[in-house]
């Protein structure tokens, strides 16, 4: 079993859209959980972090985390064509210096 | 701001090449990361740096091989490129010391092998 799955998509939805992004994970032990955002011929960047559980908001992002069902979320509110790009969940090692990622989701807003 | 830059956006090689790529940062990081990004496989670690003339092997290192001479520069060798070596090549950085260590990626090298 991988220590991150996550949805592939690809995933499309209109402007203006909620979007629900999701992971989950194996190790009861991660305390901390990203989400990278990459735009196309980019590099992947921090997005957002959460710690533990419960929700994180940063606008219209919100960062969601439900330990004791290992699942991780991200959700856009009224979704933008600027938010199209992969979305990646990762979560660091016991270190801190390493990181599992999921596999990415691509998201496509159509204006 | 912060920067990782990587040598080149584009490169096409054949097979048997030697391939350097570079990544150089500027962030004072000790950590160094060289990724390969594949769709459906996502990101997968090649290797690994976390002091100058260090590394470990990550995830996939068979056909590659790295060198750290300066803190602020890793380098990602394909000692014989192979067509399967096709793929986006990521490099990254990162302090240490804190329980989760955000990882600043470049824009990426797109490599072709022909």
């Amino acid at each position: 079993q991988k220590e991150v799955e996550q949805d592939p998509g690809p995933l499309s939805v209109p402007e203006g859209a909620i979007v629900s992004l999701n992971c989950t994970y194996s190790n009861s032990a991660f305390q901390y959980f990203m989400w990278y955002r990459q735009y196309s011929r980019k590099g992947p960047e921090l997005l957002m972090y959460t710690y533990s559980s419960g929700n994180k908001e940063d606008g219209r992002f919100t960062a969601q985390v439900d330990k004791s069902s290992k699942y991780i979320s991200l959700f856009i509110r009224d979704s933008q064509p600027s938010d199209s790009a992969t979305y990646l969940c990762a979560i660091p090692t016991n270190t801190g210096n390493q990181f599992y990622f999921g596999t990415g989701t691509s998201l496509t807003v159509i204006p | 701001d912060v920067k990782v830059t990587q040598s080149s956006r584009y490169l096409v090689k054949r097979t048997g090449e030697k391939v350097f790529l570079e990544c150089v940062q500027d962030m004072d990081h000790e950590n160094m990361f060289w990724y390969r990004q594949d769709p459906g496989l996502g990101l997968r670690l090649i290797y690994f740096s976390y002091d100058v003339k260090m590394k470990e092997k990550g995830d996939i290192p068979e056909g590659y091989s790295v060198s750290r001479e300066k803190k602020e520069r890793f380098s990602l060798i394909l000692e014989s490129a192979s067509t399967n070596q096709t793929s986006m090549y990521l490099c990254a950085s990162s302090f240490q010391g804190m329980e989760y260590n955000e990882q600043f990626f470049g824009p990426g090298t797109r490599l072709t092998v022909l």
